[in-house]
């Protein structure tokens, strides 16, 4: 099956600094891949989609000059937390649905960003 | 905001019970998916269901969807207490692929 694969898994970071996290479509293409944000015992925010080529699209509320969202190729897209603070800490989680495929998506396994 | 809510947020039964959790959405859809989470851990994929179809099955999994009243329901029968987690419904709101998850159940099985 059609495996999405995040990294890094889990990233300790100091406040005021940058934070990159890949998300990678292993075995198929992607034009477009989402972007989610979980707080501990929350539900699963969209927070932006990205589209191959272009720039994303964020939802309301949502600080695009905060989460930088690059999706270069058909199989990479990456968000980056800039300035990280406490308040960024979450579970982030990247889904990237498969081209010519059903609505199923797939999920990357998450990312845990603590910032201290 | 397009997010659906679910009930109740937690359960706990014994292993063997069967476990029933709902799903309310707002906006009509394409699909709903059913999706469920380790503690700490990413989505696995569960169930889909579209919206011309009322029921579906898959193993132990019952699925229903009723759009007039824009809710579903997720059925897990002979629970095991591998199936403690929690257990996201999901919409597109039909907008395409970008979901939209419900608040959540959370569900505890007891061996």
């Amino acid at each position: 099956g059609a495996v999405v694969s995040q990294h890094p898994s889990w990233v300790i970071c100091k406040s005021g600094t940058s934070v990159k996290i890949e998300c990678r479509s292993l075995d198929f293409q992607a034009t477009t891949m989402f972007w989610y944000r979980q707080f501990p015992k929350q539900s699963l925010m969209l927070m932006a989609t990205s589209n191959e080529g272009s720039k994303a699209t964020y939802e309301q509320g949502v600080e695009k000059d905060k989460f930088l969202i690059n999706h270069a190729s058909l199989t990479l897209s990456t968000l980056t937390v800039t300035s990280a603070h406490p308040e960024d800490s979450s579970f982030y989680i990247c889904s990237a649905p498969p081209l010519r495929t059903g609505p199923e998506a797939f999920f990357g396994q998450g990312t845990r960003l603590t910032v201290v | 905001s397009q997010q659906g809510e679910e009930d109740p947020q937690a359960l706990s039964i014994q292993e063997g019970e069967n476990a029933t959790m709902n799903c309310s959405y707002k906006t009509s859809i394409n699909n709903l998916q059913w999706y469920r989470q380790n503690s700490g851990r990413g989505l696995v994929h569960l169930i889909l269901i579209r919206s011309n179809e009322r029921e579906k099955h898959s193993g132990r999994l019952r699925v229903t969807l009723d759009t007039s009243k824009k809710s579903s329901s997720l059925l897990i029968t002979a629970s095991r207490a591998a199936d403690t987690a929690s257990y996201f419904c999901a919409t597109d709101g039909n907008t395409g692929n970008q979901f939209y998850f419900g608040t959540g159940t959370s569900l505890t099985v007891i061996p």
